[in-house]
């Protein structure tokens, strides 16, 4: 089945303690994206990835890091979580690296920095 | 720079009735997409249409339409005869190659069906 994973479902940690955020991809995407959810602001872009190896900022990078490895991997990293990163995160992939291609999105990672 | 407006924040309709759901976007290029994304309770996020710049068709899917209108910069949802499993958070998307990598996404719309 095509489907982007996300791993954990749900992570309570502490402030300052580093995580990771798995996700992956079995559709041979070109292009991964992490997005934040959060009440009333929609969905915000965290970062993008168009290839292996090549990695852009989103609209709210700030505190996050990425890394693409390999084409169906995109981690989100958070080093030193704070509170204020207490939100639902989606990964999502899509077939081109362009604009014009829909989005699949993984189902979800809601994070609790304590 | 791109932005998405769906002015409804939240909109409750019972079981039957049709809604609409708009969508206003703005952006400079000629040439993009607009999606639009339903999220239900469970939580997921899960892609219902695409629609380019230079197909001002309508689309009617079963019970679902969009009316895309280039003069007005909207690409609107409605709903026919609404049903409770369509209560959700809908979101509209805009993407354009200038700015290929990022879309923009409203803030979304929650729709709740009464029975």
């Amino acid at each position: 089945e095509a489907q982007v994973t996300q791993n954990p479902r749900y992570l309570i940690t502490v402030t300052g303690k580093k995580l990771t955020v798995t996700c992956s991809q079995n559709m041979n995407h070109e292009y991964m994206s992490w997005y934040r959810q959060d009440p009333g602001l929609g969905l915000r872009q965290i970062y993008y990835s168009m290839n292996v190896e090549v990695t852009d900022k989103g609209d709210v990078p700030e505190g996050y890091k990425v890394s693409r490895k390999e084409k169906r991997n995109f981690p989100l990293i958070l080093e030193s979580p704070s509170p204020n990163q207490t939100s639902l995160y989606f990964c999502a992939s899509s077939l081109s690296t362009g604009y014009n291609s829909p989005l699949h999105f993984g189902n979800g990672t809601r994070l609790t920095v304590t | 720079a791109q932005k998405v407006t769906q002015a409804q924040t939240e909109i409750s309709v019972v079981e039957k009735e049709d809604v609409t759901l708009d969508c206003v976007y703005e952006t400079r290029d000629t040439t993009y997409y607009l999606f639009w994304y339903k999220q239900p309770p469970s939580g997921e996020l899960v892609f219902l249409i695409r629609r380019n710049s230079f197909d001002e068709q309508n689309e009617i899917s079963g019970r679902y339409s969009w009316n895309f209108q280039k003069s007005t910069s909207s690409f609107n949802f409605t709903i026919t005869a609404s049903q409770v499993v369509d209560s959700a958070v809908y979101f509209c998307a805009l993407s354009v190659p200038t700015n290929a990598g990022k879309s923009t996404f409203g803030d979304g719309t929650t729709l709740t069906v009464k029975p």
